[in-house]
């Protein structure tokens, strides 16, 4: 039963460009959330999508958007990069059951140059 | 607003020694659920518990074990006899029930360092 996968690994990107960031959720789930963890610190909320849908939002510029397939799958897309994007970004998923647990996959790390 | 402290930032012990993490929760919500990751080098978040606000008993697993206490907003975290292969970052979150959606709200984390 394959896990949350994530890709690419680690990404080296330089400031103003743009990242796409994948995620395939684990078998059976719908739910794929998007968190952003920086150095010495716990993660933080981007988005959680739902039926292709962004359900609920956390504080983040509109610089960072997404897209959930109709496999479940799931995009996080960063525009007008900046140094203060470079974090560990990890993908989580679940099912719509109201809290069921989020398994998180390996993380991308990126590095804004 | 919702909230989570761990207070403890780093902390060292040597093998075959007891050690309890705390977490402190703030929330408005009276249903709402409390969650462990452990974060070893790697990076990837690993799942150990989940506990909703209607079930105060403690739960034990193995050497882990988990103390929620809704009176004092606390769900700290024990480890028995604690080994090398338990050095980590540990995080505690919170999910409120009543949101859209089930995000999870981090605290900073407590870094567990065990020596042999």
């Amino acid at each position: 039963d394959a896990g949350v996968t994530q890709s690419p690994t680690h990404l080296i990107k330089t400031r103003g460009q743009q990242v796409t960031l994948r995620c395939s959720p684990k078998s059976g789930h719908d739910t794929v959330s998007w968190y952003q963890q920086a150095l010495g610190q716990g993660p933080q909320f981007i988005f959680q999508y739902y039926e292709e849908e962004e359900r609920q939002r956390g504080n983040f510029p509109d610089r960072f958007s997404g897209h959930q397939f109709p496999n479940y799958s799931s995009e996080l897309n960063v525009n007008a990069l900046l140094l203060g994007d470079s974090a560990l970004y990890l993908c989580a998923s679940s099912l719509d059951e109201r809290l069921e647990t989020q398994y998180f996959g390996p993380g991308t790390r990126l590095l804004v140059l | 607003a919702q909230k989570v402290t761990q207070a403890q930032t780093e902390i060292s012990v040597v093998e075959k020694e007891d050690v309890t993490l705390d977490c402190v929760y703030e929330t408005r919500d009276t249903t709402y659920y409390l969650f462990w990751y452990k974060q070893p080098p790697s990076g990837e978040l690993v799942f150990l518990i989940r506990r909703n606000s209607f079930d105060e008993q403690n739960e034990i697993s193995g050497r882990y074990s988990w103390n929620f206490q809704k009176s004092t907003s606390s769900f700290n975290f024990t480890i028995t006899a604690s080994q090398v292969v338990d050095s980590a970052v540990y995080f505690c979150a919170l999910s409120e029930a009543n949101q859209a959606g089930t995000a999870l709200i981090f605290g900073k984390g407590t870094t567990l360092s065990v020596s042999s």
